[in-house]
């Protein structure tokens, strides 16, 4: 069964601060992995689209990764802003069952 | 706008009532998904429409009635609901089952 894990669960950095959020999947089976914003209380907003035979996908000051064999992405996040604020949740495809799968994310607070 | 529209934004029943939630996109998308969010927990899949068709059941309580009419409109009818299906649920679409997907901004269900 594919399981997916964020870490942190919560990340408190200073404005202007670079900074990588993790996760990490069981199951290399994957056909993408998508990377989505969540403020309080609103829907998802994707961020980043990876699909399993990329190995990275840039957006502005957001670049996310993809290394399927470990199991592994990141999403890097330059230069923080106040504005990045969010929680930030990692959801991968899951090419045995068609279903995205979703970490439970990371919250981000970006102080100025 | 993501391009998927959810209604109501806000829900408030009593566990006895009948109240429906409306999913609409106009992006050309081909799947339909509902997801229930809950306080401190991963996103779980409910249900998955492929060209109007339910293609996913993931063990959900008959309380909830999701319809399809066409590819562009999906509903979620709630009856009899109880005090711990008060969550936020959120609509998505994507073109196939294979693909990014695009959320809604979800309807925060309070059942008292």
């Amino acid at each position: 069964k594919q399981e997916v894990t964020q870490i942190p669960a919560a990340l408190s950095v200073p404005e202007g601060e670079n900074l990588v959020l993790n996760c990490s999947f069981t199951d290399s089976a994957i056909y993408n992995l998508q990377w989505f914003r969540q403020d309080p209380g609103k829907g998802l907003t994707s961020l980043l689209l990876i699909q399993s035979s990329q190995r990275e996908q840039t957006s502005g000051r957001l670049n996310a990764s993809l290394d399927k064999s470990s199991g592994r992405s990141t999403l890097y996040i330059a230069a923080s802003q106040p504005g990045d604020s969010a929680t930030y949740l990692c959801a991968v495809g899951s090419s045995k069952t068609g279903k995205l799968i979703f970490g439970q994310g990371t919250t981000l607070q970006v102080k100025p | 706008e993501t391009g998927v529209t959810q209604t109501p934004r806000h829900l408030v029943m009593g566990m006895t009532n009948k109240k429906s939630l409306k999913c609409e996109q106009h992006l050309g998308h081909n799947a339909m998904y509902w997801y229930k969010q809950s306080a401190k927990k991963p996103l779980e899949l409910m249900f998955v429409y492929n060209f109007k068709e339910q293609t996913e059941n993931n063990s959900v309580p008959s309380r909830f009635s999701p319809e399809c009419p066409n590819s562009s409109h999906l509903f979620l009818h709630l009856h009899t609901l109880q005090p711990e299906d008060s969550a936020l649920y959120l609509c998505a679409s994507s073109p196939g089952q294979n693909y990014g997907y695009t959320f809604g901004s979800g309807t925060r269900l309070t059942v008292v």
